[in-house]
Parts: structure tokens; sequence; C-alpha cells
């Protein structure tokens, strides 16, 4: 079993829709959850991180963690062309540095 | 807004030569990091480097990487012996603490 997985997709929505992007791992002691963005040509950038279980909001932007599942989820509200990116959850076990990161999910947003 | 910035933007080199990465973290963070993108495949860990020293490595990160801070701003990573399959994106990253890590924009490193 992989350790984080994520659904590469292409996926594609139309501008003003909710997108839910979602990640899946298998190690219960990943600990330390963050979602990039990465535009094409680009590095990863931060967009979210938290470490505990429940839901953090930034905006339009809305991580949510069910370390019960193993499940976590970013959801992004009014989306908008500029959000046409590839998304990366990368996960983190405490006392560790490595980022374990899914394989990422291609978003478009259609105007 | 600090930023981790890299150079080149793009390094070609044959096969069998050696190659510096070169990174400038962001002036206060004391945790760097070397993370690389096969194209199509995930990104993965290489390296972590605190203290002036290898605090952890991944299995990829054998005899032909070697990491330095050679000063107070910069953060190389060399691959000694370049061969066909280490082409991809190196990413540098740094950090205050071992989270959350800001990355750059990569260099894309061609063998051929």
């Amino acid at each position: 079993q992989k350790e984080v997985e994520q659904d590469p997709g292409p996926l594609s929505v139309p501008e003003g829709a909710i997108v839910s992007l979602n990640c899946t791992y298998s190690n219960s002691a990943f600990q330390y959850f963050m979602w990039y963005r990465q535009y094409s040509r680009k590095g990863p950038e931060l967009l979210m991180y938290t470490y505990s279980s429940g839901n953090k909001e930034d905006g339009r932007f809305t991580a949510q963690v069910d370390k019960s599942s193993k499940y976590i989820s970013l959801f992004i509200r009014d989306s908008q062309p500029s959000d046409s990116a590839t998304y990366l959850c990368a996960i983190q076990i405490q006392g560790a540095q490595k980022l374990v990161f899914g394989q990422g999910t291609r978003l478009t947003i259609n105007p | 807004e600090p930023e981790v910035t890299q150079t080149p933007s793009h390094q070609v080199t044959q096969m069998g030569q050696e190659v510096i990465l070169r990174c400038v973290p962001i002036s206060n963070h004391l945790y760097f990091y070397w993370y690389r993108q096969i194209l199509g495949q995930k990104v993965e860990f290489l390296v972590s480097f605190y203290n002036n020293e290898i605090s952890e490595k991944s299995e990829i990160f054998d005899d032909q990487f070697s990491v330095e801070r050679p000063d107070g701003s910069n953060f190389t990573l060399k691959i000694r012996s370049t061969k066909l399959e280490d082409s991809a994106m190196y990413f540098c990253a740094s950090s205050q603490a071992p989270r959350p890590q800001h990355f750059g924009d990569g260099t894309r490193l061609s063998i051929l």
C-alpha cells in the first residue's frame, strides 16, 4: 500500500464551483498535513498547514483532516481560473523532517 | 515576501559529469532540504540539513550526492558522475522549524 495516495485527475470544473481535493494515507504516525499549489514550471507553494483533526480555514480554502479515517481534504470555494494548477498533499511524521507527497491533482477552472 | 531562490533554472550536462545546483534559502531559516521530481512522478525527498550536518536522507541520496552550506547564505547539492536517470526537477526548500517547508522554483536538470 502506498504511503500517500492522491487521485491525479485531471479535474475540470466551472468557475465559481466548490472544489474538493483529497488524499488518503496509510501510516497513523503521520501527524502533520500540508497542501501545496504548483503552477506549471514553478515550485510547490504552501497553501495550508495543519496538525490536528478538524477544519482549518484560510480565505476561500479549507483544509480538513480526519485522522481516524486517514483522510485529508482541501476545499476551494468560489473557484477562480487563477486556481488552475496542480495541488499536492504532503504529510510528515512526528520527529521526521521529510515530507511525503501525493501524486498531485491537476485542476482546471473553466471561465 | 521572502522566498527561496535557485540557480540555474535549467542545467544541461553530459552524462558522467559533475553538477552543482545552488539555492539561497530564506534568510532566517535553519532547516534546508533538497527534493526531486522526475517528470510525471511524485516529489521525492532527498536530504535535510540542519546545524551544518545532514539530519535525514532518503535511499536515493547515495554516495553520488553531497550537500554543503559553504557560507551563511548558500546551500548546494552536488551530483557526481551524473546518470541519465538523474534528469529531473530539483527543488530546494527551507524552514524555521521542521515544518512548514517553503520551496524554490526548482532547477531542471537534463542529462544528455
